[in-house]
């Protein structure tokens, strides 16, 4: 069974902070999302990496990707108040269909 | 980015009774997903759906589920006999093509009592 693991689960942390969320995936992939969910919203897409090397970035926020460690990072730098969410990857499994399969989530709270 | 509508955005429904969920894609896609979240939990895929079939199906997707596109737009999902574990957040997700980056709907918001 494929498995999708975030950690840490919660995260609390001081605005103007850095820190880095870890998506570790159990089976062979090169596509990676992240997503950004608010409480009783829906997802929304962050970054999508298609390589091994692929590095994303999107204001405070930066993505990358390593398939031979099968692993995943979002970084944060400078935390606001704003980032306060849930934040999920999602690994695309080549040739089993094309369903997601996503990561138990990393609740942030970005404290003032 | 592709806008998705999903209707109604809160249903609560006895136990036992049958329930119909709506995806409708703004634009021209021909992938489709459904999704489930439980509370406080991770998303959980459904189903997928393409070229008026069924691609795809998790071991939640059993029988009592089932998912058409009746008239070429609605997207749907059916649940016929709902279950207190049914209650979740149920989302739709729609792809331009297979392994493609999904985008998905606000959600619908079932509460099974």
């Amino acid at each position: 069974e494929l498995k999708v693991e975030q950690n840490p689960l919660f995260l609390s942390m001081q605005e103007g902070k850095n820190y880095t969320i870890y998506c570790n995936y159990s089976t062979t992939s090169d596509r990676l999302y992240w997503y950004r969910q608010d409480p009783g919203k829906s997802l929304e897409s962050l970054f999508v990496l298609l390589s091994n090397g692929a590095v994303k970035q999107e204001g405070r926020l930066m993505a990358s990707l390593d398939t031979k460690a099968r692993l995943s990072t979002l970084h944060i730098t400078a935390a606001v108040h704003d980032l306060s969410a849930t934040y999920f990857c999602a690994v695309d499994v080549l040739n089993t269909g094309n369903q997601f399969y996503f990561g138990t989530g990393t609740s942030l709270t970005v404290i003032p | 980015e592709p806008e998705v509508t999903q209707t109604p955005s809160h249903q609560v429904t006895q136990m036992g009774q049958e329930v119909i969920l709506r995806c409708v894609p703004i634009s021209n896609h021909l992938y489709f997903y459904w999704y489930r979240q439980i509370l406080g939990q991770k998303v959980e895929f459904l189903v997928s759906f393409y070229n008026n079939e069924i691609s795809e199906k998790s071991e939640i997707f059993d029988d009592q589920f089932s998912v058409e596109r009746p008239d070429g737009s609605n997207f749907t999902l059916k649940i016929r006999s709902t279950k207190l574990e049914d209650s979740a957040m149920y989302f739709c997700a729609i792809a331009s093509g297979r392994n493609a980056e999904q985008y998905f709907g606000p959600g619908t918001r079932l509460t099974v009592t």
